[in-house]
C-alpha cells in the first residue's frame, strides 16, 4: 500500500538536544513537506522540497533543518536553537502543484 | 499572501443531519485551490475535497460537498448525513497561484456529531 510514514509516534527530548524525525513516502511524490500543529492551532508550514537535493524555508524555518537526499525521504531536524519545539509535526507530499497527503504525525515534547 | 478564517470554533449537530463548516479566503492570486481536510482525535490529516478557482461546478464527493461562492471568497463544506465518525476538527486550506503547492490553513472548526 502507498503511503506516508512518520517516526516516531511519540518523541522526548530534553533542552538543549538536537532530535530528528524521520518521514518516508512510497507515492512517489516529488514534492514533501513538514508542518508544526501547536494546540488548537492550524498548521504552519516549516520547509518545503520541491525535489531531490533542492529545499525551502517555510513560515517558521527557524530552529530546524532539513536535508532531501532521496526522494522517498525528507527528515527534520530541531536543533537546541528552536526555542519551543514541544508540538505535533506533520510531513506530507504531493506532486508539485496537486492535493497533498499527510503522514501519521509525531508528538514532540521537550522534557 | 494567502490567507484562511474559520470563524466557528466548534459546531454542534445531531446524527443525520446537515452541517454547514464557514470558510472564507483572502488572495490576490487569479488561480488557486481550496482544500477541506479532516482531523480526528488521532492527529492524522485526512483530506476530503478540493475546489479550483476556476471550477465552475461546486465539488462533491460523497457526503461532502463544498459551496464555492468567488465573489464573496467563500468555500464553505456541507457534510450532509452527519455520522458519528464525523466528530473532528476540519480545517480549510488554500494553495496554488503565487504559493505553488504551499498550502495555508486556517484554525479549525471542531465538530461533534451528538447521537
Amino acid at each position: 500500500d502507498g503511503g506516508i510514514t512518520q517516526s516516531p509516534k511519540y518523541l522526548f527530548r530534553k533542552e538543549g538536544q538536537n532530535v530528528t524525525l524521520s518521514c518516508e513516502q512510497n507515492l512517489n511524490h516529488d514534492a514533501m513537506y513538514w508542518y508544526r500543529q501547536d494546540p488548537g492551532q492550524g498548521l504552519r508550514l516549516i520547509y518545503y522540497s520541491q525535489i531531490v537535493n533542492d529545499f525551502q524555508k517555510g513560515d517558521i524555518a527557524e530552529g530546524y533543518s532539513v536535508s532531501r537526499e532521496k526522494k522517498e525521504s525528507f527528515p527534520l531536524t530541531v536543533t537546541s536553537a528552536q526555542k519551543n519545539p514541544t508540538a505535533f509535526y506533520l510531513c506530507a507530499s504531493s506532486i508539485w502543484g496537486d492535493t497533498q497527503y499527510f503522514g501519521p504525525g509525531t508528538r514532540l515534547t521537550v522534557l | 499572501a494567502q490567507k484562511i478564517t474559520q470563524t466557528q470554533p466548534g459546531m454542534f449537530v445531531q446524527e443525520k443531519e446537515a452541517v454547514t463548516l464557514d470558510c472564507t479566503y483572502d488572495t490576490s492570486d487569479q488561480s488557486y485551490g481550496l482544500f477541506w481536510y479532516k482531523q480526528p482525535s488521532s492527529g492524522e490529516m485526512i483530506f476530503l475535497i478540493y475546489q479550483g478557482s476556476y471550477d465552475e461546478q461546486n465539488a462533491t464527493e460523497g457526503r461532502y460537498s463544498l459551496n464555492f461562492q468567488k465573489a464573496r471568497k467563500s468555500a464553505n463544506l456541507v457534510i450532509s448525513a452527519s455520522q458519528l465518525g464525523d466528530s473532528a476538527m476540519y480545517f480549510c486550506a488554500t494553495g496554488g497561484g503565487t504559493s505553488g503547492s504551499r498550502l495555508t490553513f486556517g484554525e479549525g472548526t471542531q465538530l461533534t456529531v451528538n447521537p
